[in-house]
């Protein structure tokens, strides 16, 4: 199975800080990478497919980067509405894996 | 749009077998996709379940050691969940979702809570 480690685990962060959350896979996947936004008691929202391929309607200021096996989700300028939980999922090969997920809570 | 919608008991017995379905609308899965099952456990990450897709293949999950099998049903444009033996640790929000071909999962049901208690 590819492992995602994603880190931190949690961060606390305020209103325009620029937030960045890393999954490392422990094998190539090419591009192969999504990420979701989950707020409580709410579905995962996909952000960014393809690693930096920005969902229709998702904030400009949310960005997704890749450098061999790290994989980046930035918030460049952190909103009230960003406070949730973020994943990210390597469908590159099965089993599909999420990282652990980053609680971004309010400083 | 694409719609899915998870129904099956709330409820299920330790050691018994849990069923959930999947009903879609606006797209029907005949026509391509990968079909997932994903749960949560309660204030935990995500774990994927498995899949099918049209074209006759499946995949599941080695963590849960064969009690998983996926099944569909293209008259009623629904997918299905089975889980044997059932422990406390299959507690959890299941939902059903659709992914691309070597893309992510772009659109998830609700999510339906099943809990394991006698």
């Amino acid at each position: 199975d590819i492992q995602m480690t994603q880190s931190p685990s949690s961060l606390y962060a305020s209103v325009g800080d620029r937030v960045t959350i890393t999954c490392r896979a422990s094998q190539g996947i090419r591009n192969d990478l999504g990420w979701y936004q989950q707020k409580p008691g709410k579905v995962p929202k996909r952000l960014i497919s393809v690693a930096s391929n920005l969902e229709s309607g998702v904030p400009s200021r949310f960005s997704g980067s890749r450098s061999e096996t790290e994989f980046t989700l930035t918030i460049s300028s952190l909103q009230p509405e960003d406070f949730a939980t973020y994943y990210c999922l390597q469908y590159n090969s099965y089993p599909l894996t999420f990282g652990g997920g980053t609680k971004v809570g309010i400083k | 749009q694409v719609q899915l919608q998870e129904s099956g008991p709330g409820l299920v017995k330790p050691s018994e077998t849990l069923s959930l379905t999947c009903a879609v609308s606006g797209y029907s899965i005949n026509t391509g996709y990968y079909w997932d099952w994903i749960r949560q456990s309660p204030g935990e990450g995500l774990e994927w379940i498995g899949c099918f897709h049209p074209g006759g293949t499946t995949y599941y999950n080695p963590s849960l050691n064969s009690r998983v099998t996926i099944s569909f049903d293209t008259s009623k444009n629904e997918f299905s969940l089975r889980l044997t033996s059932v422990t406390a640790a299959d507690t959890a929000i299941y939902y059903c979702a659709r992914r691309g071909g070597h893309d992510s999962v772009d659109y998830w049901g609700q999510g339906t809570l099943v809990s394991v208690s006698s």
